[in-house]
């Protein structure tokens, strides 16, 4: 089974920063990488697949970066609407496995 | 635009069955992947089954496989997931995720529904 691990359980920042997100996997899956977006008592959504091209509709402040076991989340300047956790998924290999997520809080 | 919308979810005893189900609309159901994924109370992310456009192949996760059904009726646009044995530790939010592969699967989940809970407690 791939491990995928967000360092960073939780990343307080203040509105208008720069953050980024990473996740390392423990074997290489290429590309098939993807990031979602849950906010609390909401269903994930998609924001990256393919390790960087953002889904439909994610604005262009959400870039994500990275191939084979090292990857980030970057987004330039944090909205209010952008505190949430943030999960990254590999899709290489059976079984499909998350990280164990990023929650960034309001510093 | 897309809807996944979920039901069946409740409390069940341990070493009972319950069955989920997931209404689509808005896309082709008939030509996706579908998913079921879970989230245990405060938890993280994790992927359940698998089965492809045409119901002929599933994938299931060690945690479960043996226990859960994943089945589909493309007739009713309707994704199902049938749980038996069911044990404390499947107590989790269940969502019904979509592919957005047409036939061909690309297995990352593009549209989520709004899930449904499943309890397991005495």
């Amino acid at each position: 089974e791939i491990v995928l691990t967000q360092s960073a359980a939780t990343l307080s920042v203040s509105p208008g920063e720069r953050v980024t997100l990473s996740c390392r996997a423990s074997q290489s899956v290429s590309s098939n990488l993807a990031w979602y977006q849950q906010k609390p008592g909401q269903a994930p959504s998609l924001l990256i697949h393919g390790a960087s091209t953002r889904a439909t509709g994610i604005p262009d402040r959400f870039s994500g970066s990275g191939s084979g076991t090292e990857f980030s989340l970057t987004i330039s300047s944090l909205q209010s609407e952008d505190f949430a956790v943030y999960y990254c998924q590999q899709y290489l290999k059976w079984p499909l496995t998350f990280g164990g997520g990023t929650k960034v809080e309001i510093k | 635009q897309v809807q996944l919308v979920e039901s069946g979810g409740g409390v069940v005893q341990p070493g009972r069955s319950l069955r989920l189900s997931c209404a689509a609309s808005g896309f082709t159901f008939s030509n996706s992947a579908m998913y079921w994924v879970r989230q245990a109370p405060g938890k993280g992310l994790e992927w359940v089954a698998v089965i492809a456009y045409d119901g002929r192949n599933q994938f299931y996760a060690d945690s479960v496989k043996g226990r859960f059904t994943i089945s589909r009726d493309n007739s009713k646009n309707t994704l199902y997931l049938q749980m038996s044995s069911l044990r404390p530790d499947d107590t989790a939010v269940y969502f019904c995720a979509n592919d957005r592969g047409v036939v061909t699967p690309t297995y990352y989940f593009d549209s989520w529904g709004q899930g449904t809970l499943v309890t397991v407690s005495s």
